[in-house]
């Protein structure tokens, strides 16, 4: 059973168009992140959602929104896509609010490529 | 914000040689966490370790929040453990996980 699962696993799109990555936890946790990954493989947090309320937006550009219709899933939809968007995005869950920063667990990433 | 810094940055190990990898922060943090990225991409928790010591076959990790720094010792290295591990702090002020920069190993035969 996968604990945290992203979807799609690769993405290929053209500059401007709009893309959505869905992500889904089963571990009945309260806490869901957005991380991007960059070609350094730098990991930094995009987003944080706390039983489905904004927490953390790491000024990200607006053209990021997420959307949290649960407290199982949050999905990252991305408009007019560019070519600095191109990174691997990873979902991650973890147990209690915000403040505790119980263990984390990550998706499987979703390698974004914007040609 | 809190700044976490990992060394060395880059090391190459023959299969069977032990090595321990650093992380300091900056700051005091409620949580600590060690990943290893294997080479297909996969974050894997290794431990969770806000403070003392833990062991799980033949890595070990020990956070000593006092003085802000987390060791990774990895015995008997073996190919499969090559990949990026990073170590990433949770402080309650920021309410996020902030990684380090990673330490790339390779294993060698």
């Amino acid at each position: 059973d996968t604990a945290v699962s992203q979807t799609p696993k690769y993405l290929v799109t053209q500059m401007g168009n709009d893309k959505s990555i869905k992500c889904e936890q089963n571990l009945g946790h309260d806490t869901m992140y957005w991380y991007k990954q960059d070609s350094k493989k730098f990991l930094k947090i995009m987003f944080s959602y706390n039983n489905k309320e904004l927490i953390i937006n790491e000024t990200v550009p607006n053209r990021f929104s997420p959307k949290s219709p649960d407290k199982a899933h949050l999905n990252l939809h991305i408009n007019s896509l560019e070519l600095g968007d191109s990174a691997v995005y990873f979902c991650a869950s973890s147990e209690g609010g915000a403040i505790l920063g119980t263990e984390a667990f990550f998706g499987q990433g979703t390698r974004l490529t914007v040609v | 914000g809190i700044q976490v810094e990992q060394s060395p940055p880059d090391l190459i190990l023959q299969e069977g040689a032990n090595s321990t990898l650093r992380c300091n922060f900056s700051d005091s943090v409620n949580n600590l966490q060690w990943f290893h990225q294997n080479p297909w991409g996969q974050l894997i928790n290794l431990f969770y370790i806000p403070s003392g010591t833990k062991q799980n076959g033949r890595l070990s990790a020990t956070t000593v929040a006092t003085e802000r720094y987390s060791l990774l010792y990895i015995s008997s290295s073996q190919t499969t453990d090559s990949g990026v591990y990073f170590c990433a702090v949770f402080t309650g002020t920021a309410s996020k996980l902030t990684f380090g920069t990673g330490t790339r190993l390779q294993v060698t035969l």
